[in-house]
């Protein structure tokens, strides 16, 4: 079952801060972030394994609450690079299977 | 380092009629994957490989769709034969081992007339 992501897409202006939510319905074990931009293959970001973990890429950090099942990916300071669509993946602990949700667009503007 | 090399870039075919897409790994990643992703929405794993065997295919149709690893390197998957609702991007990607970061070839876009 794939994860569901908000919002679907969302606007910003160069330096605002975005919040995207990835929820499962599943335990998890691992959640993977990853942008693609139109045209291109998706990009990897980064990996949470464990509860409370965040990790940081660039400007983009993100969260992994493992007792809810969810992660979210913060764009800070938001540049125009980060245009795209970003996609969670999920995995559970027994299957190796990455789930990936529909995307949320992120669009920025100069 | 090279990346993931997937060919053709494009595809058009007529339904019924029988296509294959080719895909080489990172050299030394051991496992490789084959996704779908349909306009709008996100990658959907069709079949995971871990060198030569299958680890995961339950989304596969199999009426349909074939894919073999050969040697643990190369892969190819194969559509015979092909429906409207296959149109589609073609996603391989390889990873050193399961549950490591994915790295994604450019992807073969195929239309179904």
């Amino acid at each position: 079952q794939q994860p569901v992501q908000s919002p679907q897409a969302v606007i910003l202006r160069e330096g605002e801060d975005a919040v995207i939510n990835c929820s499962s319905s599943k335990a998890l074990y691992s959640v993977h972030w990853y942008r693609q931009k139109h045209g291109e293959a998706p990009v990897f970001l980064m990996i949470l394994l464990k509860g409370g973990e965040q990790k940081g890429h660039d400007k983009i950090s993100a969260s992994f609450n493992e007792k809810k099942q969810q992660s979210s990916l913060y764009l800070t300071a938001s540049q125009l690079s980060y245009s795209g669509t970003y996609f969670c993946g999920t995995d559970t602990p027994g299957d190796y299977k990455l789930s990936f949700g529909a995307g949320t667009t992120v669009t920025v503007r100069a | 380092e090279a990346g993931v090399a997937q060919s053709p870039r494009y595809k058009i075919i007529e339904k019924r009629q029988s296509v294959a897409f080719w895909c080489n790994p990172i050299s030394g990643h051991a496992t490789l994957y084959w996704y779908q992703q349909i306009l709008g929405q996100g990658p959907k794993l069709l079949i995971q490989f871990q060198n030569n065997g299958v680890v995961d295919d339950s989304q596969l149709p199999k009426d349909r769709f074939s894919a073999e690893r050969l040697k643990g390197v190369d892969s190819t998957l194969k559509i015979q034969p092909a429906k409207l609702e296959d149109s589609a991007v073609y996603l391989c990607a390889s990873s050193p081992h399961n549950r490591e970061p994915q790295h994604f070839g450019d992807g073969t876009r195929l239309s179904i007339l």
